[in-house]
């Protein structure tokens, strides 16, 4: 399975801290993603990050890929208590079709 | 850009009723839309791709006859819950790529519940 893990499952921080998820995943990859879920909602796309591209910044998220641990981390930095969500990582296989395989996710609370 | 729309949002109905979740791509065209079902604090779990014009692509584990999907236009696939019972409820989530090396965007998903 090419399932992902999030690391850590929960995360509970004041707002604004620094929030750091991890995610691994098993198997390689074209590119990986970076979704964000509200409680009940659909989900909602952050960032892209190519299998060649290591490191890659939008607003106050930070992405980096390390395609040699299959790994990836997303910081969100002076977080906001609207941050407050479940954060998913997301694969495709490398050379396969759309299909995206999602990690666990890491519900982040920040607390005013 | 990019959004997407899923109809209804919540479902209650009794045990051996059929029900119809809408997902349309409102602003693009898209060849291929995917459908996930995520049970409560879980992650998403692909069911089936969706191709337009064609027959959809089922995930193992997933019976096709139970979970009927039909993508005939570029811009709307449905998928119907056949005979749902109890063990159905779950939320199900659609999304629509612009295809290539581009992210795939949500519908904000229904809320299935079987009594």
């Amino acid at each position: 399975s090419q399932q992902g893990e999030e690391d850590p499952q929960a995360l509970s921080i004041q707002e604004g801290e620094n929030a750091t998820m991890n995610c691994s995943y098993k198997t390689s990859i074209n590119n990986l993603q970076w979704y964000r879920q509200n409680s009940g909602r659909g989900l909602v796309h952050l960032i892209l990050i190519r299998s060649n591209e290591r490191e890659k910044h939008s607003g106050r998220l930070r992405v980096t890929l390390d395609t040699s641990k299959k790994s990836s981390s997303l910081l969100i930095t002076a977080s906001r208590a609207a941050d407050t969500a479940s954060y998913f990582c997301a694969t495709d296989a490398w050379g396969g079709s759309e299909k995206l395989v999602f990690g666990k996710g890491t519900k982040l609370t920040v607390n005013p | 850009g990019a959004v997407v729309s899923q109809h209804p949002s919540w479902v209650i109905c009794k045990s051996g009723t059929s029900v119809k979740i809408e997902c349309r791509s409102l602003d693009f065209q898209a060849t291929t839309m995917f459908w996930y079902r995520q049970f409560p604090k879980q992650s998403l779990m692909l069911m089936a791709t969706s191709n337009e014009g064609s027959k959809a692509t089922y995930e193992q584990g997933v019976e096709k006859d139970k979970f009927l999907i039909n993508h005939a236009s570029l811009t709307l696939s449905t998928l119907t819950v056949t005979s749902a019972h109890p063990e159905d409820s779950s939320f199900y989530i659609c999304s629509a790529s612009l295809g290539g090396n581009q992210p795939q965007h949500f519908g904000d998903g229904t809320r299935l519940s079987i009594l």
